[in-house]
C-alpha cells in the first residue's frame, strides 16, 4: 500500500523557518518526481515545488522562490521541504504527492503550518 | 504563474450530468495534454479522477470522463449520486515547467 505521511508543521513567527518532511513507502521512490502542493485555510489547491527523482532539478511556484528549498533523501525515501523567511500567506496545509509522468496520482494526508505572531 | 479557471459551484440533482470547465491559456491547458482533475472531500488529501485530459486511473468510476477543446478542459459526471458532492480541482502542466491548479469548483447534490 502506498503511503505518503508528512510531519513537520506547526506554528512559527513571521519570518521563521521550518522544515517540512513526507515518508514515502509502498512503491518505488526513486522513479517518481515528488512534490509539494498547499491548501491555505478555506482556499483552492496550489502548487508549490518539485523534484526530479535524483535531485538533480528542482522547480518553485513564484511566491517561494529564494524562500522554500525542496530536496530528499533516496536512501530513506523522503522528501523534504525547508521553509525560510516564512509569511502570514504561506499558512496552509502542505501536501506531499507523488507524480507519475504528468499527474500526482498518490497524496499525503498533509501537515498543516501556520505562520502567525 | 496565474490559476485556471473554473466555476465557483455546480449543483445537480441525483442521476443527472454535470459538467465543470477549466479554462487557461494556450501556455497550460491550450498547450499540452496534461490536464488532471482532482476530487477532494472536507478534511480530506485529493484524490485522482481523470489525468492527461481523459484517462481514467483504476478504481475511478466510469462514471467521470474527461475532455478538451482549445484551451478549456471539462470534468463531467454523469448519473451524480451523493458521494460525489466535494471540491474539484483541475490542474495542468505550463510552459514555465509548473503546474497551475484551477481555483476549484464545489459540486452540491441537490
Amino acid at each position: 500500500e502506498v503511503q505518503l505521511v508528512e510531519s513537520g508543521g506547526g506554528l512559527v513567527q513571521p519570518g521563521g523557518s521550518l522544515r517540512l518532511s513526507c515518508a514515502a513507502s509502498g512503491f518505488t521512490f526513486t522513479a517518481h518526481w515528488m512534490t509539494w502542493v498547499r491548501q491555505a485555510p478555506g482556499k483552492g489547491l496550489e502548487w508549490v515545488a518539485n523534484i526530479k527523482q535524483d535531485g538533480s532539478r528542482t522547480h518553485y511556484v513564484d511566491s517561494v522562490k529564494g524562500r522554500f528549498t525542496i530536496s530528499r533523501d533516496n536512501a530513506k525515501n523522503s522528501l523534504y521541504l525547508q521553509m525560510n523567511s516564512l509569511r502570514a500567506e504561506d499558512t496552509a496545509v502542505y501536501y506531499c504527492a507523488s507524480n507519475t509522468d504528468y499527474r500526482f496520482d498518490y497524496w499525503g494526508q498533509g501537515t498543516l503550518v501556520t505562520v502567525s505572531s | 504563474q496565474s490559476a485556471l479557471t473554473q466555476p465557483a459551484s455546480v449543483s445537480g440533482s441525483p442521476g443527472q450530468s454535470i459538467t465543470i470547465s477549466c479554462t487557461g491559456t494556450n501556455s497550460d491547458v491550450g498547450g499540452y495534454n496534461y490536464v488532471s482533475w482532482y476530487q477532494q472531500h472536507p478534511g480530506k488529501a485529493p484524490k485522482l479522477m481523470i489525468y492527461d485530459v481523459s484517462s481514467r486511473p483504476s478504481g475511478v468510476s466510469n462514471r467521470f470522463s474527461g475532455s478538451k477543446s482549445g484551451n478549456t478542459a471539462s470534468l463531467t459526471i454523469s448519473g451524480l449520486q451523493a458521494e460525489d458532492e466535494a471540491d474539484y480541482y483541475c490542474t495542468s502542466y505550463t510552459r514555465s515547467s509548473t503546474w497551475a491548479f484551477g481555483g476549484g469548483t464545489k459540486v452540491t447534490v441537490l
